[in-house]
């Protein structure tokens, strides 16, 4: 079946821009995770959703960050006004629920470039 | 807070060697522990995970990983490696208590099998 999909696959912009990223979680799956890969910081959490539940917010690493997810199912990652240090690799994650037991299923993430 | 120290940014072996990847963590609450790889041009994959049990896990592609409490530490092995076992390996931890399934990660080694 079809796995986590996220798009664009890679987004040049200019410093000052806002930009979206896109993810689809697989098919049925209620948790969704989004990190950030990056040279200096490694992998970083940045925000999770379950269901209808609030989000857990605590690893945006800013203000000008947000992600909503329209009807539990697909995810967008908001960033305004970016700056150069948001650069990095932004990977979405989905598990059949959120939680320890089950596996989080990574896509091919979006690799953000900011100028 | 948890965090997650992987002690050796790069690690070449030459293939049919023995590897060990190091993984140590820091918390103040009781973790379940995973390692995740990432072959080239790949995304993310679970390679294995401690929940609870024997403190000793294996993957089906004959690493494993044992979970040492007094030492915090959570090393990976394989006792011969093959050329396609290059790839970037990331230990994490997840709060047990909590049980949403945020992932802490290191900030990965690399590893590089040589004919």
């Amino acid at each position: 079946g079809a796995g986590v999909s996220q798009s664009p696959s890679n987004k040049v912009t200019e410093k000052g821009k806002d930009v979206e990223l896109r993810c689809d979680p697989i098919s049925g799956h209620t948790a969704l995770y989004w990190y950030r890969q990056s040279l200096g910081q490694g992998l970083e959490f940045l925000i999770y959703f379950q269901g209808n539940s609030a989000p857990d917010k605590s690893g945006l690493p800013s203000d000008r960050f947000s992600a909503e997810r329209t009807g539990g199912s697909v995810s967008t990652l908001t960033i305004q006004r970016t700056q150069q240090e948001d650069s990095a690799v932004y990977l979405c994650a989905s598990s059949l629920v959120a939680g320890d037991m089950y596996e989080q299923y990574f896509g091919p993430g979006t690799r953000l470039t900011v100028t | 807070a948890q965090s997650v120290t992987q002690l050796d940014s790069q690690v070449p072996v030459f293939e049919e060697a023995p590897v060990e990847l190091r993984c140590n963590y820091s918390s103040s609450v009781s973790v379940y522990l995973f390692w995740y790889v990432q072959y080239p041009n790949q995304g993310l994959q679970l390679l294995l995970k401690y929940l609870s049990g024997s403190t000793l896990v294996e993957s089906i592609n004959g690493f494993e990983a044992e979970f040492n409490k007094s030492q915090t530490s959570f090393h990976l092995r394989k006792p011969s490696v093959h050329i396609s076992d290059t790839a970037e390996y990331f230990c994490a931890v997840s709060d047990q208590s909590s049980n949403t399934g945020k992932l802490i990660f290191g900030q990965g080694t690399t590893l590089q099998v040589k004919p």
